[in-house]
């Protein structure tokens, strides 16, 4: 098993300039994740999936968008890159979003937007 | 609004014991998490608390009281792999994690 995987692993954007962030897993998980994390705060939650073609926002979803397709996909797009979504992306599964279950994250995708 | 608190750095010494506290404010209360971030790495889980008590596993443990908001991760026999952030996340009334800064423990020898 792969996991969760991510790519790019880093990414220089212009300002202005879009790019979409992929995420698969390969664990069957109904759940997934996009959270960033800025230096010196917690993880934010930009979006999440419950299943294939069921979306809902996170607390910071300005800026993004995301789709659900398939049970293994969750890509993260943004649009018109601002310095502000300079961050650490993080993508993460579950087998539920309830209970213990615990997330299961991908190694991430440093992005820089001057 | 919703607010976890966590210290922002500890250093401890190899071979010692250390007590990472987490207090949290949040719309309800469905669990509460510690996973383990290296730099530069993802996130990784440690434990789940749900039931106010102490939950032991091997080196590590974690406690929850719920009526005070409060949660500790106890880690024991430290390693220099233990070097580490340690995130706290609260599962909140709508089942979403709301995550701490993270602790950053340094160990020295």
């Amino acid at each position: 098993n792969a996991g969760v995987t991510q790519t790019p692993k880093f990414r220089i954007l212009k300002i202005g300039q879009s790019m979409t962030l992929q995420c698969a897993q390969d664990m069957n998980h109904n759940y997934m994740y996009w959270y960033r994390q800025d230096p010196g705060m917690g993880l934010k939650l930009i979006y999440y999936s419950v299943g294939a073609g069921i979306t809902d926002k996170g607390e910071v979803p300005n800026g993004y968008n995301v789709s659900r397709s398939t049970t293994e996909d969750f890509p993260l797009r943004l649009e018109l890159a601002a310095p502000s979504q300079t961050s650490v992306y993080f993508c993460a599964s579950s087998y539920s979003g309830t209970g213990g279950y615990e997330q299961y994250f991908g190694p991430g995708t440093r992005l820089t937007v001057t | 609004g919703q607010n976890i608190d966590q210290p922002t750095e500890m250093t401890a010494t190899e071979g010692a014991i250390v007590q990472i506290n987490c207090t949290y404010q949040t719309s309800g209360f469905n669990g509460l998490f510690w996973y383990q971030q290296h730099a530069g790495e993802a996130p990784t889980f440690l434990s789940y608390n749900v039931l106010d008590g102490l939950e032991e596993k091997g080196r590590f443990s974690s406690f929850l009281s719920r009526s005070k908001g409060y949660s500790y991760l106890l880690l024991k026999e430290l390693q220099m792999k233990d070097s580490a952030s340690y995130l706290c996340a609260v599962m909140d009334s709508n089942y979403q994690l709301i995550w701490g800064a993270g602790t950053k423990l340094i160990i020295k020898p």
